[in-house]
């Protein structure tokens, strides 16, 4: 398996604009994790999916930010409208059972909002 | 909110010193696990303990678990200047999916 895959690895925006990030999660596992790392605030948790249904998105720090996962093999965060300050390298991972083995993560989205 | 913090935020050593680094949290675990990122990478897994163990080993890597004092550390041995990266410590509460984690330690070799 190529491991947990995110497209793109970077994306420039101006603010206002919407942006789309997407991952394609390792084959077989059941869980989806959407985390997003800043040196501010370190590597944060917005969302998660078992078996593509979104189990919790307390994390998600506004309306202004959805995901969706429609299939097994694959699942979009969306932030409309985008802001700078939602600048941040967004992480995908992925894991088989639940939190007691190990997450496969993505090589990440630099996303740059001016 | 992070539940766990690593400490120090920085360690720089020579090559073949062994680094150690701690992470505290703050409420009960399934499991606690050590990740590593190297910069511009994604975190890779290197090591979980749970919560009824209280040390475990991986070639270089010795992790230690306390849970009475809510405490673990990462001891990586004879260090090489390719561990530098930043390491973070990922802890999943009992009956979670989640894995929360810490700001991590930036760790540098040098050479």
């Amino acid at each position: 398996d190529a491991g947990v895959i995110q497209s793109p690895r970077h994306e420039v925006t101006e603010m206002g604009q919407e942006v789309t990030l997407r991952c394609k999660p390792i084959s077989g596992h059941d869980y989806l994790f959407w985390y997003r790392q800043t040196m501010m605030r370190g590597l944060e948790l917005l969302i998660y999916f078992n078996n593509n249904v979104p189990i919790d998105d307390s994390g998600m720090p506004e309306d202004r930010f959805s995901a969706k996962m429609p299939n097994a093999s694959f699942s979009t965060l969306k932030i409309q409208p985008s802001e700078p300050r939602d600048s941040a390298v967004y992480f995908c991972a992925s894991s088989h059972t639940r939190g007691d083995t190990e997450a496969f993560f993505g090589q990440g989205t630099r996303l740059t909002v001016v | 909110s992070q539940q766990g913090e690593e400490d120090p935020q920085a360690l720089s050593i020579q090559e073949g010193e062994n680094a150690t680094m701690n992470c505290s949290y703050k409420t009960s675990i399934n499991n606690l696990q050590w990740y590593r990122q190297n910069s511009g990478r994604g975190l890779v897994h290197l090591i979980l303990i749970r919560s009824n163990e209280r040390e475990k080993h991986s070639g270089r890597l010795r992790v230690t678990l306390d849970t009475s004092k809510k405490s673990s550390s990462l001891l990586i041995t004879a260090s090489r200047a390719a561990d530098t990266a930043s390491y973070f410590c990922a802890t999943g509460k009992g009956g979670s999916e989640k894995l929360v984690f810490g700001k991590g330690t930036k760790l540098t070799v040098n050479p």
